[in-house]
């Protein structure tokens, strides 16, 4: 599975957009991007996937750049319940087994 | 519908002590995870199952640690002999990984504290 970077940490405004980065400049053509995230004391929660085209669901909005080299996750309108630990994991579709968490972004929503 | 779960969501045990953690995955999904959590650190991977294949135990961390699954259903995590430095939060989930997307769904562990 490709790296990925993503910043230490993050603070946003409750009721802004957060917009969380990653840089997945290794990504190859098969490997889809994949967001989690952890609130402090439960376990990950899968937010969005996307592949090349931009993604949308109840939870969040992916933005992937054309060269998929880096993705964007957005919260639209953050509230104090997203402040969490963001991961941004990279995998190919229908692989198998264990993900890989690297260190994340901790997103502190401020009201 | 229901999602993983796990119990106990504490165990408290004393050093040298058997512990046996408990999971209950989502029906239907064919592979289950255990990953463990210490403070302040990231996910570690411990184990995986995936249907009837031999289980992926490369990240069991010493001979003390073993884990079962009853076919597709529940699987229970077992640490013999606890130290001290098992103390964390054992985390284990569940996906259908039939070729999809294969989004892991997480229950809310237990938290093991070994005195």
């Amino acid at each position: 599975d490709a790296k990925t970077t993503q910043p230490t940490s993050m603070d946003c405004a409750e009721g802004r957009a957060a917009n969380l980065p990653c840089n997945h400049s290794t990504i190859s053509g098969n490997e889809y991007v994949y967001w989690y995230r952890q609130i402090h004391s439960q376990g990950p929660q899968y937010i969005i996937h996307g592949l090349k085209n931009n993604e949308t669901n109840e939870m969040a909005s992916l933005i992937i750049t054309e060269d998929r080299k880096s993705s964007t996750l957005i919260l639209p309108h953050a509230t104090l319940r997203d402040t969490a630990v963001y991961y941004c994991i990279v995998r190919a579709r229908g692989s198998q087994g264990n993900l890989i968490f690297g260190k994340g972004t901790k997103l502190s929503v401020k009201p | 519908g229901a999602g993983v779960s796990q119990s106990p969501s504490n165990k408290v045990t004393e050093k040298g002590k058997d512990v046996e953690l408990r999971c209950d995955p989502i029906s239907g999904h064919t592979a289950l995870y255990w990953y463990r959590q210490r403070l302040g650190q990231g996910l570690e991977f411990l184990i995986y199952f995936q249907g009837n294949s031999a289980p992926d135990k490369s990240g069991l961390p010493s001979d003390r640690f073993s884990a079962e699954r009853t076919g597709e259903s529940v699987s229970t995590l077992t640490i013999q002999r606890t130290q001290q430095e098992d103390s964390a939060v054992y985390l284990c989930a569940s996906s259908i990984d039939r070729g999809g997307a294969n989004e892991q769904f997480f229950g809310p562990g237990t938290r093991l504290t070994v005195l």
